[in-house]
């Protein structure tokens, strides 16, 4: 059974920094894609950033409304993906989901992790 | 950015019945290898976004056929024949064909 697990939500000042692990289970993580799609409170989905896989070179990729301040990382031997989130702003106040990419779809959601940024 | 128009909004239905859920993009979605990653997801109560439908109209594992995908270029269709309980909640339709990948607002489902 695929599972995805999202830890290290909560709530964070404006400015200040997180970071969110997704550790998964069953399936072959070293060959996946994976991803982190946001849920605004007003339930719009967002596409946050990428991370490919050894054979693309781990390649990165980000929402323009991230990129700079987020960082995605990976470890293969622990199967786990990472989000560094820096310098926060209050409008990425989301629920956090860690995808897998397969074959240009999100076929598996972790069950997401609340970040509000708020003082 | 590929901007996903979904309609209607919301949508009631009987128990039974059946339904379309409109998508369009504001680009098209066909891919430079001629494909087109047009995908649809279902967001029940309280949980995450779950896969339905890929590739336009590639039921994924364990979905049943209750559930199609059509269209083309920028206007695609999600249908749901004889509605169940379970498939209530809030429909998005995403495309994967180019970054950033984008999604729709959303349809919810209700009973009517």
């Amino acid at each position: 059974e695929v599972q995805l697990v999202e830890t290290g939500g909560g709530l964070v000042q404006p400015g200040k920094s997180l970071k969110l692990t997704c550790a998964t289970s069953g399936f072959t993580f070293s060959n996946a894609w994976m991803d982190w799609v946001r849920q605004s409170p007003e339930k719009q989905l967002e596409w946050v950033a990428q991370i490919k896989d050894k054979s693309n070179n781990y390649a990165t990729y980000y929402a323009e409304s991230v990129k700079g301040r987020f960082t995605i990382s990976r470890d293969d031997s622990k199967s786990s993906v990472y989000l560094q989130m820096n310098s926060l702003k209050e409008e990425d106040t989301a629920i956090y989901y860690c995808t897998s990419y397969n074959n240009y779809h999100f076929d598996y959601w972790g069950q997401g992790v609340m970040v509000t940024v708020s003082s | 950015d590929v901007v996903m128009t979904q309609t209607p909004v919301s949508l009631s239905v009987s128990l039974g019945g059946q339904v379309s859920i409109s998508c369009r993009s504001s680009q098209s979605l066909v891919h430079n290898n001629g494909n087109t990653y047009l995908s649809w997801y279902l967001q029940k109560p309280g949980q995450s976004p779950q896969l339905l439908i890929y590739k336009v109209s590639n039921r994924f594992s364990g979905i049943s056929d209750r559930f199609s995908g059509s269209g083309s270029g920028t206007d695609f269709t999600l249908k749901i024949s004889r509605v169940e309980p379970d498939d209530l909640g809030v429909y998005y339709c995403g495309q994967g064909t180019q970054y950033p990948y984008t999604f729709g607002a959303g349809t919810k489902l209700e009973l009517k």
